[in-house]
């Protein structure tokens, strides 16, 4: 699986958006990015996945390059509920079915 | 539809006791994951599993853990004689037996603390 390269940390104001940098330069043509999140001792929440095309869900939107070699995760009304270690994660299809996580982005969403 | 459901929530053993988590997959997951998550660290994958199978366990250190995941029942992640390096947050996630959308769907975890 591809590495990918997340800021350690990021400060958003509340109600503004947040948009949250992946760096995936190695990624192969089958390889899915994932984002995924934990709020502070709890478990991860997965966000949204994609592969070539911008996707949009409840939570979020996940804007790939046309290259894939990076991607923005974007939230579009952080609340401070959303402060939580962000994780980009890129993996292929296959049997390797876990996920590896990296050290992810502390998002820290201010009043 | 239930989430993962892990237990217990919080365990505190003595130096040398076994510790002993359970992991119950979401209704119609037949894949089981366990992760260790040390204080202030990022998670570690451990073990990946199916229905009485360990698929992929690279990530389990080599001695006095164990994992397993029977017809029947939860999945059980036994760590034998604890150490206080043990100490640590496990989670469990599980995922459905077919498709390659890669999304687990964690529990809250077990909290594991060694006296």
């Amino acid at each position: 699986d591809a590495k990918t390269t997340q800021p350690p940390s990021m400060d958003c104001a509340e109600g503004r958006a947040a948009n949250l940098p992946c760096n995936h330069s190695t990624i192969s043509g089958n390889e899915y990015v994932y984002w995924y999140r934990q709020i502070h001792s709890q478990g991860p929440q997965y966000i949204i996945h994609g592969l070539k095309n911008n996707e949009t869900n409840e939570m979020a939107s996940l804007i790939i390059t046309e290259d894939r070699k990076s991607s923005t995760l974007i939230l579009p009304h952080a609340t401070l509920r959303d402060t939580a270690v962000y994780y980009c994660i890129v993996r292929g299809s296959g049997s390797a079915r876990q996920l590896t996580f990296g050290s992810g982005t502390q998002l820290t969403v201010l009043p | 539809n239930a989430g993962v459901m892990q237990n217990p929530r919080h365990l505190v053993r003595r130096r040398g006791q076994e510790a002993r988590l359970r992991c119950s997959p979401m209704k119609g997951h037949s894949h089981v994951y366990w992760y260790r998550q040390l204080p202030e660290e990022g998670l570690k994958f451990m073990v990946y599993l199916q229905k009485e199978n360990i698929i992929d366990e690279s990530g389990m250190p080599k001695e006095r853990f164990s994992a397993e995941f029977p017809k029947e029942g939860p999945s059980i992640l036994r760590i034998q004689q604890v150490v206080r390096g043990d100490s640590a947050a496990y989670f469990c996630a599980s995922s459905p037996p077919r498709g390659e959308t890669g999304e687990l769907f964690f529990g809250e975890g077990s909290r594991l603390t060694v006296l």
